[in-house]
């Protein structure tokens, strides 16, 4: 089945400091890609997405590339700051009929960005 | 925007009560899902909905029961409250289209005493 692994935390770095999050997926056909991100206390929230290969997507500084060949899409920022300390999750469209909308989760990784 | 709602940020109930967390959607969403989060484990879907009256186990529906009788809100009800139901309950909701993103709302922390 459809899965997501995530480089485990937690990711502890200095503020202005390089970001990467390694994220990879397993998936039939062509699934669109997500990263999520989850603030001490609140819900999770959508933070860039990608729909096909070598999209990329981006926000608040972020960016992430839909790699197919090596069936990942890493987190990356290339400078981070404090604010930024948060629960990041990469996630799949799951597929199939009966699975439309269902999204598939990585174990989440927490990044603690220190002044 | 989407704006997911759940009803209590904090809730306490004790050991076999029957309870209630609310979610309510104001985008007109056919999906709207309901997840449990640990610490270690990630978030785990519980169940799910693709229309109103309408619902599907997801990974852990042990204990737990769900209620959709209006688009707009879906219930997860624990029949009989147990210790090891405590955990951040989140709710989402989006288009039952593929690879919509889904939308979250502030989550549920649950203590069972």
């Amino acid at each position: 089945g459809n899965s997501v692994t995530q480089m485990e935390g937690p990711v502890t770095l200095s503020e202005e400091a390089f970001l990467t999050i390694n994220c990879t997926y397993t998936a039939t056909g062509y699934p669109s890609l997500f990263w999520y991100v989850q603030y001490p206390g609140e819900g999770l929230q959508l933070l860039l997405k990608a729909t096909k290969a070598d999209d990329k997507g981006s926000n608040k500084g972020f960016e992430a590339t839909y790699r197919k060949e090596t069936t990942s899409f890493h987190l990356e920022k290339g400078s981070v700051q404090v604010s930024d300390s948060a629960v990041y999750f990469c996630a799949l469209s799951d597929r199939g009929s009966s699975n439309t909308g269902k999204l598939i989760f990585g174990q989440g990784t927490t990044l603690q960005v220190k002044p | 925007d989407v704006k997911v709602t759940q009803s209590s940020r904090y809730l306490v109930k004790r050991t076999g009560e029957k309870v209630f967390l609310e979610c309510v959607q104001d985008m007109d969403h056919e999906n709207m899902f309901w997840y449990r989060q640990d610490p270690g484990l990630g978030l785990r879907l519980i169940y799910f909905s693709y229309d109103v009256k309408m619902k599907e186990k997801g990974d852990i529906p042990e204990g737990y029961s769900v209620s959709r009788e209006k688009k707009e809100r879906f219930s997860l009800i624990l029949e009989s409250a147990s210790t090891n139901q405590t955990s951040m309950y989140l709710c989402a909701s989006n288009r039952r289209i593929e690879g919509q993103p889904q939308h979250f709302g502030d989550g549920t922390r649950l203590s069972i005493l």
